[in-house]
């Protein structure tokens, strides 16, 4: 069965570095999603993407996050300036036409120092 | 906020007993999701409940919902302990402009399966 895969499984980082997580959604879906889970808290939403645009983003997802899709196969999550409350395992997701469910990576987990 | 919340938050049963998790959420949904967390792993997709409907089976599983109480149940018959994880109920919304849907998860309940 396809899945959405992760890289790194852990990253981390410098407070005030850059880091860019790194997926690959499901090769014929069309919506990726990226969501982020702090430790002992609910897995909170952050963006979703379609068509080469953002179709929706949280009150999370400001100007230190970006997202992009670089090639036919990659969806990537940049985060800038990089600060300790950033700590959490992030999640990509990927799904085909509504109402097909969400399938999701296993995370990164992002540790800043 | 469409946020759910499950209760319990931690439940502990014997292989063979069901187990039943319960959400409720704040707001109209356009459906509802049950997804399955393994420690250390992503989220797997359970099963999925339209507004419309008020009972879903798979396998071993059922769920229900009450869209007049705003809530959700998820059975799990004759467990097994490779059921054990954490179990998300999660709120969709349907992004119109753009496409794609929103999920918004709950707290979770944490299913520990005993031999």
């Amino acid at each position: 069965e396809p899945e959405v895969t992760q890289t790194p499984s852990h990253q981390v980082t410098q407070m005030g570095q850059e880091v860019i997580l790194r997926c690959v959604p499901i090769s014929n879906h069309l919506y990726f999603y990226w969501y982020r889970q702090i430790l002992g808290q609910k897995v909170e939403f952050l963006v979703s993407f379609y068509n080469n645009e953002i179709s929706e983003k949280s009150e999370i997802f400001d100007d230190q996050f970006s997202v992009e899709r670089p090639d036919g196969s990659n969806f990537t999550l940049k985060i800038r300036s990089t600060k300790l409350e950033d700590s959490a395992m992030y999640f990509c997701a990927s799904s085909g036409e509504w109402p097909q469910p969400q399938h999701f990576g296993d995370g990164t987990r992002l540790s800043i120092l | 906020s469409q946020q759910g919340e499950e209760d319990p938050q931690a439940l502990s049963i014997q292989e063979g007993e069901n187990a039943t998790m319960n959400c409720s959420y704040k707001t109209s949904i356009n459906n509802l999701q049950w997804y399955r967390q393994n420690s250390g792993r992503g989220l797997v997709h359970l099963i999925l409940i339209r507004s419309n409907e008020r009972e879903k089976h798979s396998g071993r599983l059922r769920v229900t919902l009450d869209t007049s109480k705003k809530s959700s149940s998820l059975l799990i018959t004759a467990s097994r302990a490779a059921d054990t994880a954490s179990y998300f109920c999660a709120t969709v919304y349907e992004i119109l402009t753009g496409g794609g849907n929103k999920l918004t998860f709950g707290t979770g309940t944490q299913l520990k399966v005993e031999l």
